[in-house]
């Protein structure tokens, strides 16, 4: 079964902090991975999409990482800002669309 | 900037009611879709539309009904809504590649339904 698995559940850290966000992935055949932010009572905003052969991008603050061999991507946020307090989604597609079920940040001052 | 527009952002209905949640987009994108959200379960797709009059179901069709009369606008219908439809209702819409082009949400109907 195609499943995208999210860790932390969530996390809370202090503002100017580095965080990574985890997504494990089953699905194949294998697209593309994107990584959503979804402030609280909005929809899920697209920050970066990497196809299999792309291993790196950025996006301002935010890196992500894909390792299509073990089927894993990491979003690395450097010096957190409040304004990064949000779900972070990870979502592969293939012959469909499979969504994790999300990192809730929590960026304290 | 792409604007997924959806009806409203709080609805509350009665078990049994018919709802409508509508949705518009204003980037001529052929794929439109809705998603609902619940704690802990991610975004799991309902149904989706690749052109007019065209409709796919999803993961979780059960109970819902949809309709695309116009390209940019795309209608949810719960034909008799029950107390498990209450959840986060998210549309979004993508240009044509159904799922491999990146989707532009709505911010959401939070559904109630005593």
């Amino acid at each position: 079964k195609n499943q995208v698995e999210q860790s932390p559940q969530s996390l809370i850290i202090l503002e100017g902090k580095n965080c990574t966000l985890q997504c494990n992935y089953t699905v194949s055949p294998f697209s593309n991975l994107r990584w959503y932010k979804q402030d609280t009572g909005r929809g899920p905003v697209s920050l970066t999409i990497m196809t299999f052969s792309e291993n790196t991008k950025s996006n301002g603050r935010y890196t992500a990482t894909l390792d299509a061999d073990t089927k894993q991507s990491s979003l690395h946020i450097t010096a957190s800002q409040l304004s990064d307090s949000a779900s972070y989604i990870c979502v592969v597609s293939g012959d469909d669309m499979r969504f994790g079920a999300g990192t809730r940040l929590t960026v304290k001052p | 900037d792409v604007k997924v527009t959806q009806s409203s952002r709080y609805l509350v209905k009665r078990t049994g009611e018919k709802v409508f949640l509508e949705c518009v987009q204003d980037m001529d994108h052929e794929n439109m879709f809705w998603y609902r959200q619940d704690p802990g379960l991610g975004l799991r797709l309902i149904y989706f539309s690749y052109d007019v009059k065209m409709k796919e179901k999803g993961d979780i069709p059960e109970g819902y009904s949809v309709s695309r009369e116009k390209k940019e606008r795309f209608s949810l219908i719960l034909e008799s809504a029950s107390t498990n439809q209450t959840s986060m209702y998210l549309c979004a819409s993508s240009s044509s590649g159904t799922f491999k082009n990146i989707q532009y949400f709505g911010a959401g109907t939070r559904l109630s339904v005593l």
